[in-house]
């Protein structure tokens, strides 16, 4: 059974930083490309960024890039999200996501349960 | 960026019911385009990828159809697990993934 498990969320001053953490099982993580979407309260999802299976390649969202750090380590089936210089608008539940494979593309097909950050004062 | 429209921002319909839900694409996205369902408090759920073809385990009343800018996703006979909010997404730009608003599909 594929399982995504993120962890590391919490309340954060604006400008501080916080690393959030994917724990991925159930299937072989390292064949993946895998995303971070978020959601802010009440609102829809905006994709994140996203990392290619050898972590070779990193796609960002604008509002996020030179901000947040995308990053895996296939030995440990985890992905990572490292969030500095945080605003108030990036207060939302961040959920790991797998992608589909080139040769089935079908956007995410496994989700977390999702982790929130809240970033205020 | 390919701007994802959904429409209606909020559908009410009877159980039993048909209900179409629709969305638009700002520029074409071939039949790159999936669906997602989300329940208050949990994480979105894969229903529908390529524009039609079901995920594992959806119930086949489920339906998507559309390619191209114009997409639709009808629930043939809605099921009160149904009532949830839906939303479609485009992955022919990857890796800029956008998302619609969302439909709020609720009982009436």
């Amino acid at each position: 059974e594929v399982q995504l498990v993120e962890s590391g969320g919490g309340l954060v001053q604006p400008g501080g930083s916080l690393r959030l953490s994917c724990a991925a099982s159930g299937f072989t993580f390292s064949s993946y490309w895998m995303s971070w979407v978020r959601q802010a309260p009440g609102k829809g999802l905006e994709w994140v960024a996203n990392i290619k299976q050898d972590g070779s390649e990193k796609y960002y969202v604008d509002s996020v890039k030179g901000r947040f750090t995308i990053s895996r380590d296939n030995a440990k089936n985890s992905l990572y999200l490292q969030m500095n210089s945080l605003r108030a608008e990036d207060t939302a539940v961040y959920y790991c996501a797998r992608e589909g494979t080139v040769v089935t593309p079908t956007g995410f097909d496994y989700w977390g349960q999702g982790t929130l950050v809240t970033v205020s004062s | 960026e390919i701007v994802m429209t959904q429409s209606p921002a909020t559908l009410s319909v009877s159980p039993g019911e048909r209900a179409t839900l629709s969305c638009r694409a700002s520029q074409s996205v071939s039949s790159n385009l999936a669906w997602y369902q989300q329940k208050p408090g949990q994480a979105p759920r894969l229903l529908i990828y390529g524009a039609s073809t079901r995920a594992t385990g959806i119930p086949a009343r489920f339906s998507g159809s559309g390619s191209g800018t114009e997409f639709t996703l009808t629930i043939s006979s809605l099921q009160s697990e149904d009532f949830a909010v839906y939303y479609c997404q485009q992955y022919n730009n990857w890796p800029q993934y956008t998302f619609g608003q969302g439909t709020k599909l609720e009982i009436k």
